[in-house]
């Protein structure tokens, strides 16, 4: 079946550097993919859908300048928390469309931001 | 503004038992509804899709049913086992790869 990529899996950084986080299509062709965050104990929240060759589109209230999108390529979109701050914390996961009818979407499996 | 529920935010369950889940939403009309579970620090995986137009789906143990006049899925699993233990989301999807929304989870514990 379809898989999505995504690294790392956790990371820790120093307030105020940046951090990129990738997310890949492995076995198929995604024009849109999706970046959710998730705070413990509580659902996704839909952050931004990222647009192959094209600018994201992100949600309200999400900040496009601090949360960076790339979508360079079909199988392979960023994203790049930047200034990144102890509010920032969380758990980002990317999502793709499954390829297959009726497949519903395809996950990463996540990447853990602890910002100290 | 739209709002999507589900039934309980934990469920205790003992083994073998039928686990049933609820998912209801308001203000949306979705075109297809899913389930996902998620297990701990992990991302969801997909379970199953109906379709507006659909009244149930089958596989394996799993089982979803979709009103669309009561604006509600209910998520079966039946002869459930320890390993079934895991956080079950609904999502609502309008069709288009927009507006796709998933509702708060239920956290199901099956019991030994």
């Amino acid at each position: 079946g379809a898989v999505v990529s995504q690294h790392p899996s956790w990371v820790i950084c120093k307030s105020g550097t940046s951090v990129k986080i990738e997310c890949r299509s492995l076995d198929f062709q995604a024009t849109t993919m999706f970046w959710y965050r998730q705070f413990p104990k509580q659902s996704l929240m839909l952050m931004a859908t990222s647009n192959e060759g094209s600018k994201a589109t992100y949600e309200q209230g999400v900040e496009k300048d601090k949360f960076l999108i790339n979508h360079a390529s079909l199988t392979l979109s960023t994203l790049t928390v930047t200034s990144a701050h102890p509010e920032d914390s969380s758990f980002y996961i990317c999502s793709a469309r499954s390829p297959g009818r009726g497949d519903g979407y395809t996950f990463g499996s996540g990447t853990r931001l602890t910002v100290v | 503004s739209q709002k999507i529920e589900q039934n309980s935010e934990a469920l205790n369950i003992q083994e073998g038992k039928t686990a049933t889940l609820t998912c209801n939403y308001t203000n949306y009309s979705p075109a297809y509804l899913q389930w996902y579970r998620q297990d701990p620090g992990r991302g969801p995986v997909f379970l199953l899709l109906i379709r507006e137009n659909e009244k149930e789906k089958r596989k394996e143990r799993l089982k979803v049913t979709f009103d669309t006049t009561l604006k509600q899925s209910l998520f079966h699993i039946t002869a459930s086992q320890p390993a079934d233990s895991a956080t079950y989301l609904c999502a609502l999807d309008n069709g288009h790869g927009q507006n796709f929304v998933f509702g708060p989870g239920t956290r199901l514990s099956v019991l030994p």
